[in-house]
């Protein structure tokens, strides 16, 4: 069946530094990509989202890029703030199914 | 952008009583709402997926008896907790996708989240 694997965490990190948090994805047909943040005691918030191959999605200096050859859809940013420390989910969603998630990576940036 | 509005937020009630958590659309359509069940630091495990006017489908190992889901309205979906155990307590969190239009199609419809019910029983 479809699943999803990132990376296991914490990660911490200095401001200003570069992030990169991998996923990778097993999957039948042709899934949509999509990570998400969740911020202390809060819901989910949708951070970008890829449906085809080689699509890059971005938002907020975030950015993943769909990548078919490697199953993966790692998110990058070139510089965190403090204000990114969250943790980040990374799902998949095939045709009309639910969001499948990955187990989630907590990120703590400090000052 | 969709909103979906989740209620309660948070819920501390004693063992054996049923709890009704609501997940509403606010501003579009939602032809199918999703249930999500989050541990402390685990990842969201759904839990059912219910389409509206129609029965919900549970995912292996989800009691239907114990969470009973009804999505009456294209707007209204609901969790009921029954005889709830201090086993039961979780953070559940629902989502809703609406109906695509035109050309979009169904399957690449995003899932618009609620805040989460943080349910603690005692």
């Amino acid at each position: 069946g479809n699943s999803v694997t990132q990376m296991e965490g914490p990660v911490t990190l200095s401001e200003e530094a570069f992030l990169t948090i991998n996923c990778t994805y097993t999957a039948t047909g042709y899934p949509s990509l999509f990570w998400y943040v969740q911020y202390p005691g809060e819901g989910l918030q949708l951070l970008l989202k890829a449906t085809k191959a080689d699509d890059k999605g971005s938002n907020k200096g975030f950015e993943a890029t769909y990548r078919k050859e490697t199953t993966s859809f790692h998110l990058e940013k070139g510089s965190v703030q403090v204000s990114d420390s969250a943790v980040y989910f990374c799902a998949l969603s095939g045709a009309g199914t639910a969001l499948i998630f990955g187990k989630g990576t907590t990120l703590s940036v400090s000052s | 952008g969709a909103v979906v509005s989740q209620h309660p937020s948070w819920v501390i009630c004693k063992s054996g009583t049923s709890v009704k958590i609501e997940c509403r659309s606010l501003d579009f359509q939602a032809t199918t709402m999703f249930w999500y069940r989050q541990f402390p630091k685990q990842s969201l495990m759904l839990m059912a997926t219910s389409n509206e006017g129609s029965k919900a489908t549970y995912e292996q190992g989800v009691e239907k008896d114990k969470f009973l889901i009804n999505h009456a309205s294209l707007t209204l979906s609901t969790l009921t907790v029954t005889s709830a155990h201090p086993e039961d307590s979780s953070f559940y969190i629902c989502s809703a996708r609406g109906r695509g239009q035109g050309l979009t199609t169904y399957s690449n419809q995003p899932q618009h989240f609620g805040d989460g019910t943080r349910l603690s029983i005692l």
